[in-house]
């Protein structure tokens, strides 16, 4: 089935460092990748909406320069914190919408947990 | 309109049992109706999903069911395995748009 690969799985970093996750969608071009943000019990929170060869869209709040996201090809978008503080520190998933077709599901990588002394 | 309701927020079931959870939208041009399964430190997984066509979807023993007129659908997990405990999310989507989710149900199935 469709995967979804993000790395790393786990980041410790020191404040004020810039820190890149990477999402891969590895059987199928992905021209539609999303980023999102999820506290401890809580729900997903969409970040932004990436397109391949676009400028990203963010939701409302969310700063897309402390936030960079890049989605230069159709396999892989990165999201960068800049200057990492710890209120940073959440568990960060991409997610991969297969190419348009009957349902178009969305497929979800296994998250990078960020945590920043 | 994006509202996506789900319930009940916990659920503790015998291993055996049926688990039900229940999800309500407003949106009526959402098309689109997936759930997930999400373990602890791993992202969501999709376990199975529905257009509004159809009134119920049965893989394995997962089923989804559709009731268009009121604007709900619910997850049915029969045979309940502890295997099953995890965090379900229930989502809705209109096309080319983004999904919107429930809050998700913490299922605990006891042994």
């Amino acid at each position: 089935g469709a995967v979804v690969s993000q790395h790393p799985s786990w980041v410790i970093c020191k404040s004020g460092t810039s820190v890149k996750i990477e999402c891969r969608s590895l059987d199928f071009q992905a021209t539609t990748m999303f980023w999102y943000r999820q506290f401890p019990k809580q729900s997903l929170m969409l970040m932004a909406t990436s397109n391949e060869g676009s400028k990203a869209t963010y939701e409302q709040g969310v700063e897309k320069d402390k936030f960079l996201i890049n989605h230069a090809s159709l396999t892989l978008s990165t999201l960068t914190v800049t200057s990492a503080h710890p209120e940073d520190s959440s568990f960060y998933i991409c997610s991969a919408i297969e190419p348009p077709g009957s349902n178009q599901p969305q497929h979800f990588g296994d998250g990078t947990r960020l945590s920043i002394l | 309109q994006q509202q996506v309701k789900q319930s009940p927020q916990s659920l503790i079931v015998q291993k055996g049992g049926i688990s039900i959870i229940n999800c309500a939208y407003e949106n009526t041009a959402f098309d689109y109706f997936p759930w997930y399964q999400q373990f602890p430190g791993k992202g969501p997984a999709l376990l199975i999903a529905i257009r509004p066509d159809v009134s119920e979807k049965k893989e394995g023993r997962f089923t989804i069911s559709f009731n268009k007129s009121a604007k709900q659908f619910s997850l049915h997990i029969m045979d309940s395995q502890p295997g099953d405990s995890a965090t379900y999310f229930c989502a809705a989507r209109k096309h080319g748009s983004r999904l919107t989710f429930g809050e998700g149900t913490q299922l605990t199935v006891n042994p």
